[in-house]
């Protein structure tokens, strides 16, 4: 099956800091989420960015599919930054993988 | 309004128990999912549905019984769980054909 992976698979970081999350998949997929898992278990959508790059606010994604994989940036980290950080890619329709996550600790 | 409500947030069941989680969206989403998460691990993919139809069943254990009563509902029908079947228990729709997905707030399930 499709291999989702993730790096670093813990971060963390000075308030204020900057990083970059990776997400690599092994195969061609049609679709790629990011998404930002609270402390509750809510999963919070952040980019639906199958190619190309997108910007909200301190955050930005991009994701070159013909190289298979995806990179988010967090600018000026803030300790509501904290938690687990998924991507999320669609290989078969209606079939959406997991990576494998990065968690992610900002400390003041 | 992007929301997808799962019931009840908590659930403690004993072994013998029968009980059902639920799951509702009112975007007009044509496919729903269940997902299972255990502590510290990415969710996995449980069952799809599509236009009310099972589409995919990733190999469930028939103690898990999902169904599908119309396009905005989701139910996942629970019957002598192991413990080990404890976890975060997710849903979550789309509009189908390689598009946004979104994800309620779970239900944290725990079998005793």
């Amino acid at each position: 099956g499709i291999q989702v992976e993730q790096s670093p698979p813990d971060l963390i970081l000075q308030e204020g800091a900057n990083s970059t999350l990776r997400c690599n998949f092994s195969d061609s997929v049609n679709n790629l989420q990011w998404f930002h898992q609270n402390p509750w278990g809510q999963l919070i959508n952040l980019f639906y960015i199958p190619s190309g790059t997108k910007q909200n606010g301190r955050l930005s994604a991009t994701t070159v599919a013909t190289e298979r994989y995806s990179l988010l940036y967090i600018s000026s980290s803030q300790t509501t930054d904290s938690g687990v950080y998924f991507c999320a890619v669609e290989f078969l329709s209606n079939q959406f993988y997991f990576g494998t996550g990065t968690s992610l600790t900002v400390i003041p | 309004d992007t929301e997808v409500t799962q019931t009840p947030k908590h659930l403690v069941m004993g072994m013998t128990n029968k009980k059902s989680l639920k799951c509702e969206q009112h975007m007009g989403h044509r496919a729903m999912y269940w997902y299972k998460q255990k502590a510290k691990k990415p969710p996995e993919l449980m069952f799809v549905y599509s236009y009310e139809k099972l589409s995919i069943n990733e190999s469930v254990p028939s103690r898990f019984s999902p169904e599908c009563p119309n396009s905005s509902l989701l139910n996942l029908h629970l019957h002598a769980l192991q413990p080990e079947d404890s976890a975060l228990y997710l849903c979550a729709s789309s509009q189908g054909g390689h598009s946004e997905a979104f994800f309620g707030q779970g239900t944290r399930l725990t079998v005793v």
